[in-house]
């Protein structure tokens, strides 16, 4: 079955150092998710990028937090610099359609789980 | 703003009998309605979903919910649970502005299943 790569799984690191995280979306699929998910505030959708374009990104934190795709088979988010509350699990997804209403399910990858010293 | 609230924290069923897990949204138009299921060896996937028509709706693994506009609900519901449907299971809603759409999540409802 093809699936959605998130990498690292796990990453430490200490307050102030960059920290990125990568998604492989599915081949084909044509949307991306970011989501974040802590004790303290549960599930929070990020961004989302459609054909490689951000269609919406209100929900990240802009001065620290970016998100991009370099091309169709990567998907990145960076914070610059890291804060001890980015701590979390950041889920990426992909999906097929026009976003976040799409018809089509968005698939969810194994998530990647932060922790800032 | 919409918002949405899950007002069980942790319900416990018995395998075979019939569950129901709450949910509230408040939005001032229709909304875009979820429920999402988040187990250790499945990750996080999308149960199903209601965007318009249908009151109720059909997803996978048996379940379905129905909205409700007049109690502003969208409960999910299966009538005999398997020890597999122990999970976390979260609703949301979604609300489609003129250039951006946002989904917020409730806190969760954690399903236990007694043998």
């Amino acid at each position: 079955d093809a699936r959605v790569t998130q990498t690292p799984r796990h990453k430490v690191t200490e307050m102030g150092q960059e920290v990125t995280m990568r998604c492989q979306p599915i081949l084909g699929h044509n949307t991306v998710f970011w989501y974040r998910q802590t004790m303290m505030q549960g599930l929070e959708l990020l961004a989302y990028f459609r054909n490689r374009a951000p269609l919406d990104d209100s929900g990240m934190p802009k001065d620290r937090f970016s998100a991009e795709m370099p091309d169709a088979t990567l998907a990145t988010l960076k914070i610059q610099p890291s804060e001890p509350r980015d701590s979390a699990v950041y889920f990426c997804a992909s999906g097929l359609g026009d976003g976040l209403y799409s018809n089509q399910p968005q698939h969810f990858g194994d998530g990647t789980r932060l922790s800032i010293l | 703003a919409q918002s949405v609230t899950q007002p069980d924290i942790h319900i416990t069923v018995s395998e075979g009998a019939s569950l129901e897990l709450r949910c509230n949204y408040s939005y001032g138009a229709t909304p875009y309605l979820f429920w999402y299921v988040q187990s250790p060896g499945q990750g996080l996937q999308l149960l199903l979903k209601y965007f318009s028509g249908d009151t109720l709706v059909q997803g996978i693994k048996g379940f379905e919910a129905e909205f409700k506009r007049s109690q502003s609900s969208f409960n999910l519901r299966k009538p005999s649970v398997h020890w597999s449907d122990a999970a976390e299971y979260f609703c949301a809603v979604g609300a489609a502005y003129s250039s951006a759409s946002k989904i917020i999540f409730g806190s969760g409802t954690r399903l236990s299943i007694r043998p």
